[in-house]
């Protein structure tokens, strides 16, 4: 079946400008993820939605940071007045959302590059 | 708090050498640890995994034991091929929580 797809795969925006990044997860997976991997680093958690709600939201780095996942299925992350740090590989995961975790399937990652 | 630290790279070998990638971790509790490999061009995708102590995880000839003495999950494979270059990222999991916790990663590069 398909994995979880992540649009747009690279993003250019200026300095100051708002971004929206979108993420499909797997069919039928109740649990999303939101990390951030700067170059070099390996990936940073910022939120973790369960269904609908978010239910663990402690990577967040700041409020200019926020995602919603309005049906249980696709949710958007969204960047305000973006600086040039926020620039990284935003990637997304799903998960069955079993008790006690389970295998988290990553998608492709959007590449944001603020200028 | 809950960290990873991993080998620090790069590190390039001939084909058929005997690969060892350091993983050492600090947590509360006890941790779940994972493998995560990215192959060029593509996403992360789990390689092997290990729940509790003692317990070794396995996939494509590679190995991991979790020790808890020592606080490691080290990567293994017994003969590495030009098809395993890619990046390879130590994670934790906390006991109930359901974010990964990432090392640094390390790039892997085997020449034929």
């Amino acid at each position: 079946g398909a994995g979880v797809s992540q649009t747009p795969s690279n993003k250019v925006t200026e300095k100051g400008k708002y971004v929206e990044l979108r993420c499909d997860p797997i069919s039928g997976h109740t649990a999303l993820y939101w990390y951030r991997q700067s170059l070099g680093q390996g990936p940073e958690f910022l939120i973790y939605f369960q269904g609908t709600g978010a239910a663990d939201d402690s990577g967040l780095p700041n409020d200019r940071f926020f995602a919603v996942r309005p049906e249980g299925s696709v949710s958007t992350l969204k960047i305000q007045r973006t600086e040039r740090g926020d620039s990284a590989v935003y990637l997304c995961a799903s998960s069955q959302g079993l008790a006690g975790g389970d295998t988290q399937y990553f998608g492709p990652g959007t590449r944001l590059t603020v200028l | 708090g809950n960290s990873v630290t991993q080998m620090e790279g790069p590190v390039t070998l001939s084909e058929e050498a005997f690969l060892t990638i350091n993983c050492t971790y600090t947590a509360t509790g006890y941790p779940s640890l994972f493998w995560y490999v990215q192959y060029p061009g593509e996403g992360l995708q789990l390689l092997l995994k290990a729940t509790k102590a003692d317990d070794k995880g396995s996939n494509k000839g590679f190995e991991a034991t979790y020790r808890k003495e020592t606080t490691s999950f080290h990567l293994e494979k017994g003969s590495v091929q030009v098809s395993d270059s890619a990046v390879y990222f130590c994670a934790l999991r906390i006991q109930g929580a359901q974010k990964l916790v990432f090392g640094q990663g390390t790039r892997l590069t085997i020449n034929p």
